[in-house]
């Protein structure tokens, strides 16, 4: 079946630090591929998505490009902010029966990013 | 525009009984999907609903159930509690169902149930 593979947490910055989140999936079909933020306490938020190989999703200075040829889609930033400090999730959503799409999510990866 | 909103946001209750959690989607949205989240399984898709009707379901037993009312409001319900029932449980709503993965999701903060 679909599934999302994140990299274990926690992941511990210093702030203005280069942030990366590695992601790889394996699908059936061809994916839309997202990333979501939950902040303590908080539901998820879409973070960025992309819907096709080679598109490069972004906000708020995060970045993930879709790559169809190594199944990834890495989260990136230049340099991250305290602000920052929640639990990120890869996930990806598949054609099922009737045209409809269940979504798949990672474990979450929790970056912690220190002052 | 408010957001999505579950409630309660905390319960507690005993092995053996039933619970029922509600969900009231953005206003306009028609579509409700429920997720369970737990630190041992991750987030695992529960079931859709638009118009009243149930789209998709995941691996989830029986005892696991939703409905959605006219007004797109939505409740699921879990009977016969396990100890293993104890998640958090997320709500999300969008405009259309989850066609093309291109409908984006707002989740609203969850309820957190406990089970003793």
């Amino acid at each position: 079946g679909d599934s999302v593979t994140q990299m274990e947490g926690p992941v511990t910055l210093s702030e203005e630090a280069f942030l990366t989140i590695n992601c790889t999936y394996t699908a059936t079909g061809y994916p839309s591929l997202f990333w979501y933020v939950q902040y303590p306490g908080e539901g998820l938020q879409l973070l960025l998505k992309a819907t096709k190989a080679d598109d490069k999703g972004s906000n708020k200075g995060f970045e993930a490009t879709y790559r169809k040829e190594t199944t990834s889609f890495h989260l990136e930033k230049g340099s991250v902010q305290v602000s920052d400090s929640a639990v990120y999730f890869c996930a990806l959503s598949v054609g099922a029966s009737g045209g409809s799409y269940i979504p798949t999510f990672g474990r979450g990866t929790s970056l912690i990013v220190h002052p | 525009k408010a957001g999505v909103t579950q409630t309660p946001r905390y319960l507690i209750k005993t092995r053996g009984q039933q619970v029922t959690l509600s969900c009231s989607p953005i206003s306009g949205h028609r579509s409700v999907s429920w997720y369970q989240q737990t630190p041992g399984q991750g987030l695992q898709f529960l079931f859709e609903y638009f118009s009243e009707t149930q789209r998709n379901k995941g691996n989830f037993p029986g005892r696991f159930s939703g409905r959605q009312f006219s007004n797109s409001r939505s409740e699921m319900n879990v009977s016969t509690l396990e100890l293993g029932d104890s998640a958090l449980y997320l709500c999300a709503s969008s405009l259309e169902p989850s066609a093309s993965g291109e409908d984006t999701q707002y989740f609203g903060p969850g309820t957190r149930l406990t089970v003793l």
